[in-house]
């Protein structure tokens, strides 16, 4: 099982709107709506941001939104604060029989 | 609050073994699936094991097949994972995770425990 293909960096200016991609297959991101996108802050755990491609958990901000179109999943950060600079991972649920696969992951740089 | 919390890595030498453990509170342990995923230093996230939440059935990445073995006791709300014929390539921060009901996704995480594997 391959690992989800994101964009190695991403970066976009304060207030600005960035999106990171998500590209796997119909085994996993095309054929089930089970893909979530975690945050981490170094030295940090993951933290869960969006699950079910597109549901936020409470607490997490509106300015995270997730979408899904064929096998490309996408995740878009409004309104870029500095406290998003950090590492993003996609992840899915994947029928090849390994249960989860990851995305490769993204930094994003806030300019 | 709910919390995990990783205890039982260490240094390791090639060949040995090392039995983890993620201590639970916060949460109706028995309910959830839970999981390992580790990442190696400067490295990405990867999904190791899995342990369901109502028949302990459990699924292992295929790099650790055979070596490495989930379980939980849910008198102790302890999940463990018991990493055998360790190799360099194993050596990561290694977190639990809690999975989101009735969704694939980890909505708890610990804050990892590292296991480093040198002669």
């Amino acid at each position: 099982q391959s690992a989800l293909t994101q964009p190695a960096s991403v970066s976009g200016s304060p207030g600005q709107s960035i999106t990171i991609s998500c590209t796997g297959t119909s085994s996993d991101v095309g054929g089930y709506n089970y893909v979530s996108w975690y945050q981490q802050h170094p030295g940090k755990a993951p933290k869960l941001l969006i699950y079910g491609v597109s549901d936020r958990p409470s607490g997490v901000s509106n300015r995270f939104s997730g979408s899904k179109s064929g096998n490309t999943a996408s995740l878009t950060i409004s309104g870029l604060q500095a406290e998003d600079e950090a590492d993003y991972y996609c992840s899915s649920y994947t029928s090849s029989g390994t249960l989860y696969v990851f995305g490769t992951g993204t930094k994003v740089t806030v300019l | 609050e709910v919390q995990l919390l990783e205890s039982g890595g260490g240094l390791v030498q090639p060949g040995g073994s090392l039995r983890l453990s993620c201590a639970a509170s916060g949460f109706n342990f028995n309910n959830y699936a839970m999981s390992w995923v580790r990442q190696a230093p400067g490295k990405g996230l990867e999904w190791v094991s899995t342990i369901s939440g109502s028949d302990n059935k459990t699924y292992h990445a295929d790099s650790v097949k055979g070596r490495f073995t989930i379980s939980r006791d849910k008198s102790k709300n302890t999940l463990y994972l018991e990493v055998n014929s360790l190799r360099a390539e194993d050596a990561a921060v290694y977190y639990c995770a809690k999975k989101v009901g009735g969704v694939y996704a980890f909505d708890i995480w610990g804050q990892g425990t590292m296991v480093t594997v040198s002669s």
